[in-house]
């Protein structure tokens, strides 16, 4: 059975960066397209990123320029590095594996248990 | 930017009883559309894709219905285990991936 496990979050102040990890078990995150949300405290659920399997990412608007999402295969690791962090960066980061069906699209599954960010002023 | 609606916000209701979850995109997604249940303290579990396909391991008294812009999740008969947080998301046009704010199930 699939599974994804993060870790790297923390308390970092305004400005600073975090490097998030996240570590599949099951299957090849290199081979998959993965992804990242976020859900701020009390909050929905916000899509931030997505790798694809040939290795190339893009960017929710809000962390364009500042958040970039890179593989590292031999580890079967997929790393979120954030920078110039803002009080609103705060919250759970999930990762979770993409899958991809030609008829049904692309859906979320499974999900990391998350792990937290909170960026203080 | 495709944008996703959900109602009602919280939807009350009894053990036993039949919920039904609404979902509204903001343009024709077809059935590009997937919900996903939360639970406190929990990271989202998937429950449906393609608009009505169960995944694996969800119970059949989930169904998932709609294609176009209006999409229904529907528990046919609420388990003491169903109270939780449940969003929807169109994978229609991406990225971005957009979800719904959710809809609150809870014990009336």
């Amino acid at each position: 059975e699939d599974e994804v496990v993060e870790t790297g979050g923390g308390l970092v102040q305004v400005g600073g960066s975090l490097r998030l990890s996240c570590e599949g078990f099951g299957f090849a995150v290199c081979g998959n397209y993965m992804t990242w949300v976020r859900q701020a405290p009390g909050r929905g659920l916000e899509w931030v990123s997505i790798v694809y399997d040939r290795g190339d990412s893009y960017y929710a608007d809000s962390v364009k320029g500042r958040f970039t999402f890179s593989r590292d295969c031999p580890t079967n690791t997929v790393v979120l590095q954030m920078n110039s962090l803002r009080v609103e960066d705060t919250g759970m980061y999930y990762c979770a594996k993409v899958n991809w069906n030609y008829g049904l699209g692309v859906w979320f599954d499974p999900w990391g248990l998350g792990t937290l960010v909170t960026v203080s002023s | 930017e495709i944008v996703m609606t959900q109602s009602p916000a919280t939807l009350s209701a009894s053990p036993g009883e039949r919920a039904t979850l609404s979902c509204r995109a903001s343009q024709s997604i077809s059935s590009d559309l997937a919900w996903y249940q939360q639970k406190p303290g929990q990271p989202p579990r998937l429950l449906i894709y393609g608009a009505s396909t169960r995944a694996t391991g969800i119970p059949a008294r989930f169904t998932g219905s709609g294609s176009g812009t209006e999409f229904a999740l529907t528990i046919s008969t609420l388990q003491s285990e169903d109270f939780a947080v449940y969003f929807c998301q169109q994978y229609k046009n991406w990225p971005p991936f957009t979800f719904g704010p959710g809809t609150i199930v809870d014990l009336k």
